[in-house]
Order: C-alpha cells, then structure tokens, then sequence
C-alpha cells in the first residue's frame, strides 16, 4: 500500500517567516502534486513535479522533487496571511496508472499578521 | 461558471436514510473522481469513471453507488447511512490522467 507521510500536520507562524513542508513515502511515484484547499472549497493544484530532483517555483514557493522520486518538500519564502490554508501533496502512478492519487494528510497553516 | 459543481452543499440527515449527491463538469473532461474528505483532513479516492466506465474501485462499502449518466456526470448514491459516513464528499475531473479540478465538496452529516 502507497503511503505518503506529510509534515508537520500544523503549523501556526509569523507573516514574514520562512517554512517548510516535507512529504515522504517509501513508495516511488511518477509525479507528485501539491494542492492547496482553503476551507469551504475544494483542493485546488499548485504545482505537480515529474523529474527526480526537479524544483519549481511560484512566486514565493517553492517545490523540490527528491531524486528518488519518493518524497517532496514545500517551501515558502517570507510568508504572508494569503498563504494561510490546508496544503496536501499527492503521489500520482500507483499500479495500473490509473489516474490515482494517494494524498498526504495534509499540513495546516496559519500565518499570523 | 463553475467548472466543477455538486449539490447539494450541505446535506444534514439521519441514520438509516438513502441519499444521493450529483456532480456535474463544464470543462469537457472524460474522467471523473469521488472523494471523502474525513474529520482531520484526509482526502482518499473512492471512485472514478473513464467513459461512463468504471476504473477505480476502492474498498468502499457497497452501500455507495457510484452512477455516470453520461461524460459530464458523476452522481454518488449511498444507501442505509451510517454516522460514519459524516464527511466531505468532493467531486473532480480531469482530462484523461491529466489535471484534476475538484469540486466544492458536499458536506454530509449523518445523526
């Protein structure tokens, strides 16, 4: 069974602060995502990562693909109260390939003004 | 215009009674997902369709029936409700194994 493993579950920071979220499986997968879900909504994709050691960026994020393709790390640079809200990474490529996405289970942030 | 859209988006029920939750897409995708969303967060896939065309069946109890009229819908019908059943019901699609675009959700609370 794929399992993905995200960390920390919560984290409650100053606006200006850096962080960072790590996702770990012992599983390999063909590409990872990362979703953001703000409360009331569904998960909406940021970024997905395909190459072992890829990074991507989006304005102040920025995302890491492990060379293994087995685990992904999240980093916000000088985070704002925008950037509060749920973040789940999701593994892509279980057997078959049927489009399946194992998700973590989530990391809440809170960015305080 | 809404890309992913269910209904309802709040469904409050008691234990026992059937209901069913519709999902519909405007973006032309052929695939489409269920998924429960529980108390501390977790997304897991339940269902999806190629096609009208069953593709993942997870170990769900059968008293969920997934159900595809056509390409642009995906309705979930549960039977006998459980008060574990209480939980976020989010929708999605995409294009092949493409993108998934979720829906709001359907927030379902069994008593």
């Amino acid at each position: 069974t794929q399992l993905l493993e995200q960390s920390p579950q919560f984290l409650s920071i100053q606006e200006g602060e850096n962080l960072t979220v790590y996702c770990n499986s012992s599983s390999v997968f063909s590409s990872l995502q990362w979703y953001r879900q703000e409360p009331g909504e569904g998960p909406v994709l940021l970024v997905t990562v395909v190459t072992g050691g890829e990074v991507k960026k989006l304005k102040r994020l920025t995302f890491q693909f492990g060379d293994a393709r087995k685990d992904s790390s999240l980093h916000i640079t000088a985070a704002q109260p925008g950037d509060t809200g749920l973040y789940l990474c999701a593994g892509a490529g279980g057997s078959g390939n049927t489009g399946k996405l194992i998700f973590g289970q989530g990391t809440t942030l809170q960015v305080k003004p | 215009d809404t890309a992913v859209s269910q209904t309802p988006k709040y469904l409050v029920t008691q234990m026992g009674n059937d209901k069913s939750i519709k999902c519909e897409q405007n973006l032309g995708h052929d695939t489409m997902y269920w998924y429960k969303q529980d108390s501390k967060k977790f997304l897991k896939i339940m269902f999806s369709y190629n096609n009208k065309e069953l593709i993942i069946n997870e170990t769900v109890p059968n008293r969920f029936s997934p159900k595809s009229p056509d390409k642009a819908h995906l309705n979930l019908h549960i039977n006998s409700l459980e008060l574990g059943d209480s939980a976020v019901y989010f929708c999605a699609s995409s294009r092949g194994l493409g993108t998934q675009y979720f829906g709001p959700g359907t927030r379902l609370l069994v008593l």
